[in-house]
């Protein structure tokens, strides 16, 4: 299995902060990754797939990088909506295996 | 707009079969490009594949279930189902279903999950 490492696990910041999520894949996925952001109770919502294509609907503020093995999501300024817990997950081989995510809370 | 919607009991007793249903609204099951998926999430845990079964009904299954786990689609009623053999209290958990979509971007194809439905709590306790 392809093993996602996430950090940090946690992170506390402040509304207008600029936060930055890592993720490392244990082999090289091309730009096979997506980021996900879960808030209590809900499902999962993709926000950026193929690494760093937005999906639809998502706000510019949101964005990413990487290839092969890193890979990263930023927020260039946190809004009270985006306290979340974020994912990573790897799509180019099976089983899809997610990161163990990244807790976004208020400072 | 498509819908993804779960159904199945709530509570299963240890060692009996887990049966899940998702209903498709708003587009075919059997549209190409398209995968069904189930995903769980344990109570204060990240998110575990399951498996998918594709619009034409192949399967791939996460091998740490593969032994107990099966995974089917209904064409004539657009909606497809997990079946988990077995359980325990290990296996309680959010489930999900969800589509994965192939899609295609310039000269390469991408998948993400783009629909997820609300998730259905199912506790394995006697």
């Amino acid at each position: 299995d392809i093993q996602m490492t996430q950090s940090p696990s946690s992170l506390s910041a402040s509304v207008g902060d600029r936060v930055t999520i890592t993720c490392r894949a244990s082999e090289g996925i091309k730009n096979d990754l997506g980021w996900y952001q879960q808030k209590p109770g809900q499902a999962p919502k993709c926000l950026i797939y193929a690494a760093s294509i937005l999906q639809s609907g998502v706000p510019s503020r949101f964005s990413g990088s990487g290839y092969g093995t890193q890979f990263t999501l930023t927020i260039s300024s946190l809004q009270p909506e985006d306290f979340a817990t974020y994912y990573c997950l790897q799509h180019n081989g099976h089983p899809r295996t997610f990161g163990q995510g990244t807790k976004v809370d208020i400072k | 707009q498509v819908q993804l919607q779960e159904s199945g009991p709530g509570l299963v007793t240890p060692s009996e079969t887990l049966s899940l249903t998702c209903t498709v609204s708003g587009d075919s099951v059997s549209r190409s490009n398209y995968y069904w998926t189930w995903i769980r999430q344990p109570p204060g845990k990240g998110p575990e594949w399951i498996g998918y079964v594709s619009y034409t009904g192949g399967t791939k299954y996460n091998p740490s279930l593969e032994s107990r786990v099966t995974l089917s689609l209904d064409t004539s009623t657009n909606h497809f189902s997990l079946k988990l053999r077995s359980v325990t209290a290990a296996d309680t958990a959010v489930y999900y279903c969800a589509r994965e979509l192939l899609t295609p971007v310039s000269r390469y194809y991408f998948y993400y999950m783009d629909v997820w439905g609300n998730g259905t709590t199912v506790t394995v306790s006697s």
